[in-house]
This record gives structure tokens, sequence and C-alpha cells, in this order.
């Protein structure tokens, strides 16, 4: 089993849709959560980080649910310019060795006009 | 400043060549990364470098070589490669401990021919 699995996609939305995108990590001693944007040739960015509480940016809403080792995130009113795949991380704190960051395959979004 | 910078952005090689990716960062940070992307694939991490302490290495191959000349550098020497080793090489680095975010350098693209 994959440490963090996506569903690959693509998602090809309209603009103005909402589009959800799932996450599960498989080891429960994973510390800290974020969601990447990464475009086409270029680095991973941070879009958020990722909290139980549930945390929201904008068009933006990312949620946590530690007990079912879950994470997800919310696109509304999507616009062309979200176009670009999505990547869940999953920081494996190993205490002696430092942070270990682990992705999943990403998840392809296209927004068309 | 939040930037990594890597350099080259391009390198063409060799199998029989010698060569150095380089990776720098301002930040503070006293965690740094090197990752592997291949194409339509998420980053694999290959090592991490922990208070420029060697802590993780991901079963790297030795022709892969990590070094941390200081805490603002993280070089990756490169020798005798073989084509399947053409990759985007990321660098990223992070502060340490819970809630850590890691930001990225823009990569090398290395094509080993």
């Amino acid at each position: 089993r994959k440490e963090v699995e996506q569903d690959p996609g693509p998602f090809n939305v309209p603009e103005g849709a909402t589009v959800a995108f799932n996450c599960t990590y498989s080891n429960s001693a994973s510390q800290s959560f974020f969601w990447y944007r990464q475009d086409c040739r270029k680095e991973p960015k941070l879009l958020m980080s990722v909290y139980s509480s549930g945390n929201e940016d904008g068009r933006f809403t990312a949620q946590l649910n530690r007990a079912s080792q879950y994470i997800s995130l919310l696109i509304r009113d999507s616009k062309l310019s979200d176009s670009a795949t999505y990547l869940c991380v999953v920081n494996l704190i190993v205490l002696e060795y430092g942070n270990k960051l682990v992705f999943g395959a990403g998840t392809i979004l296209r927004v068309k006009s | 400043d939040t930037e990594v910078t890597q350099t080259p952005k391009h390198l063409v090689m060799g199998m029989t060549n010698k060569k150095s990716l380089k990776c720098e960062q301002h930040m503070g940070h006293r965690a740094m990364y090197w990752y592997k992307q291949k194409a339509k694939k998420p980053p694999e991490l290959m090592f991490v470098y922990s208070y420029e302490k060697l802590s993780i290495n991901e079963s790297v191959p030795s022709r892969f070589s990590p070094e941390c000349p200081n805490s603002s550098l993280l070089n990756l020497h490169l020798h005798a490669l073989q084509p399947e080793d053409s990759a985007l090489y990321l660098c990223a680095s992070s502060e340490q401990g819970l809630g850590m975010i890691a930001f990225f350098g823009q990569g090398t693209r290395l094509t080993v021919v």
C-alpha cells in the first residue's frame, strides 16, 4: 500500500465549478499535512497547510480527519488559472532523523472555459 | 526571502562525466532535501540533511553523492549516471519539527546521454 494515495484524475471542470480532492495516508504517526500545487515543468509550491480544525484561504478549504487518515481539498468557483497538479503531502517526523515529506501521486485539475 | 536557488537550471551530461548540482537557501533552515521527479510522477525523496548531517538516505545508488558544506548550501555530486537517471532534481529546505513548511527550488532538469 502506498504511503499517500490520491485519485490521479484528471478532473475536467468548467469555470465556476466546485471541485473536491481526497487523499489518504497509511502511517498514523504522520504529523503534519499539506497541499502543494505544481504547474507543468515547475517546482511544487505550497498551497496550504491542513489542520484538524479545517482551514480556509479564499476559495480553498482544506480538512484533515486523523481518525480516518483522510485529507481533503475543496476549490470553489474554479478559475482557469487553477489548472495544475495538486499534491497531497504528509510529513512523517522521524525524531532522530528529522522530517520526511512524502508526496502523493498528485491529482490533475483542468479548468475549462 | 523565501527562496531556494538551484544551479544549473538545465544540465546535459554523458555517462562518464562528473558533475554537481548546487542548492542554496538563506532562510536559516536547518533541514535540506534532495528529491528526484520523473515526468508525470510525484517527487521522490532521495536525501535529507538535518543540521548539516545526512539523516535520511532513501537507498539511493552511490553514483549520487550528497554534500552539505554549510547550513546554507547543499550539493549533489553525480558520477557515472545512467540515461534512466534523467529527471528533474529538486532541492528543498525547511525548519525542523512539527508544522514545518518546505520550500522548493526551481529544480535542475538533468539529461543523461
